[in-house]
């Protein structure tokens, strides 16, 4: 089965500018995940779809950041205005509703603000 | 609220040692733990996991048991290869299906 795409790889922006990042999940995953992982830590949640509603915000900063999955389908991170400390990869990840057999994540998208 | 915490710092070995990285966690009930692998370039991949109490997940060489009393999940593996370099993560599933990661551990295998 195809993974989970996201877009772009790579992206450089400069403090106060706005980014976009598009996951497309697996076939079938009703859960959508965006983490956030700075370099030298582990990914951190920021936002958790199930279908096309909100299940956990509670670590994504609203002032910022939002996100949005408006079919059920794939979905989008936002940025805007950017920080110097967004700087990290953001990964998408889907599951099945059988959640305790872990997640597929994509290969990520690496922020870098200037 | 629910952590994990992996041991400090990277490690090196040489090839065929014994690899060990530990790993702790602090959680209410019994959640299900996770080791994810990291190769170079790539995106995360599930390596093993452990869904209960004196569970041991195992993949590619690599097992780790869900002790309870202990409350920890090391990863072991007998004997590493090259292929085995890449950044070590350990995980718990702290309910609705969300993970809380460790910081990792970058492995570095020298031929």
């Amino acid at each position: 089965e195809a993974g989970v795409a996201q877009s772009p790889r790579y992206k450089i922006i400069e403090k106060r500018q706005s980014v976009a990042f598009w996951c497309n999940p697996i076939s079938g995953h009703a859960t959508l995940y965006w983490y956030q992982q700075i370099l030298g830590q582990g990914p951190k949640l920021l936002i958790q779809f199930q279908n096309n509603g909100v299940v956990d915000d509670s670590q994504l900063p609203k002032d910022r950041f939002s996100a949005e999955r408006l079919k059920g389908v794939d979905s989008t991170l936002k940025i805007q205005p950017a920080k110097l400390e967004d700087s990290a990869v953001y990964l998408c990840a889907s599951s099945s509703n059988s959640g305790n057999y872990g997640y597929t994540f994509g290969s990520g998208t690496r922020l870098t603000v200037v | 609220g629910d952590s994990v915490t992996q041991m400090e710092g990277p490690v090196t070995l040489s090839e065929e040692a014994f690899l060990t990285i530990n790993c702790t966690y602090t959680a209410t009930g019994y959640p299900s733990l996770f080791w994810y692998v990291q190769y170079p370039g790539e995106g995360l991949q599930l390596l093993l996991k452990a869904t209960k109490a004196d569970d041991k997940g195992s993949n590619k060489g690599f097992e780790a048991t869900y002790r309870k009393e202990t409350t920890s999940f090391h990863l072991e593996k007998g004997s590493v290869q090259v292929s085995d370099s890449a950044v070590y993560f350990c995980a718990l599933n702290h309910g609705n299906n969300r993970l809380a990661f460790g910081k990792g551990n970058q492995v570095v295998v020298i031929p």
